[in-house]
């Protein structure tokens, strides 16, 4: 079964700096999708960022970009100039893009706090 | 479009009492999902579906059940309420297949914060 990790349980990023945060899986597959979900306060899953396994570029998204390495099994995410809206549980997932029986698979989130 | 809907938001039940959280959505979605989330926690998949008629079971099934009796609707329903169920549910859909912008993601409804006492 397909497994995300996320080795920092919480991170703290000054405004305006840059802070990346990380991201591995475990997949045999070849094709898929990784997705980097925020969640604020509010409770909303917002999506930030979505990468294609079979794009080699990484993807971004403004402020929002993306360390895909498909052979280490990697996907971090990388916020630049961070805003105090930034504040949020960051949850890398991953979900298979030929598989119809495997279903999204989140990791346990990152807690992200901006300080000003 | 309305997305994901989910009702009720807030919801506080007995021990023993049973009830469905209802979700629909009106993207026409295959897939669709209900995660639990426990405070300061990731989201745990309860039941998923590939489409009508079609359902299995995730990470922490016990004490739930769904149907999908529609392409549309997804309920859970949850069978002698236990304090263990307090949590934040969330239903999503996503399609089976796709590319591009749109097409990979799962979208969510804005949950439902249920406490059981």
């Amino acid at each position: 079964a397909q497994t995300v990790t996320q080795s920092q349980p919480e991170m703290s990023v000054q405004e305006a700096e840059t802070v990346t945060l990380s991201c591995t899986y475990d997949t045999s597959e070849s094709d898929y999708y990784l997705f980097w979900y925020k969640q604020p306060p509010s409770r909303q899953m917002i999506l930030v960022i979505r990468q294609e396994a079979y794009k080699q570029q990484n993807a971004t998204e403004n402020r929002f970009s993306v360390n895909f390495q498909k052979a280490a099994k990697s996907f971090s995410l990388k916020i630049s100039d961070s805003q105090l809206g930034d504040a949020a549980m960051y949850f890398c997932a991953y979900r298979s893009a030929t598989s119809g029986n495997t279903p999204l698979v989140f990791g346990k989130g990152t807690r992200l706090s901006v300080i000003a | 479009n309305a997305g994901v809907t989910q009702t009720p938001k807030f919801r506080i039940l007995k021990i023993g009492q049973s009830m469905t959280l209802q979700c629909t959505q009106d993207m026409n979605h295959n897939y669709m999902y209900w995660y639990r989330q426990d405070p300061g926690m990731g989201l745990k998949l309860i039941y998923y579906s590939v489409g009508a008629g079609i359902t299995d079971k995730g990470e922490v099934p016990n004490g739930y059940n769904v149907s999908r009796s529609t392409t549309e609707d997804f309920p859970l329903r949850l069978e002698l309420a236990a304090p263990s169920q307090t949590s934040v549910y969330f239903c999503a859909s996503s399609y089976l297949y796709g590319t591009g912008e749109g097409n990979t993601e799962a979208f969510f409804g804005q949950g439902t914060r249920l406490t059981v006492v």
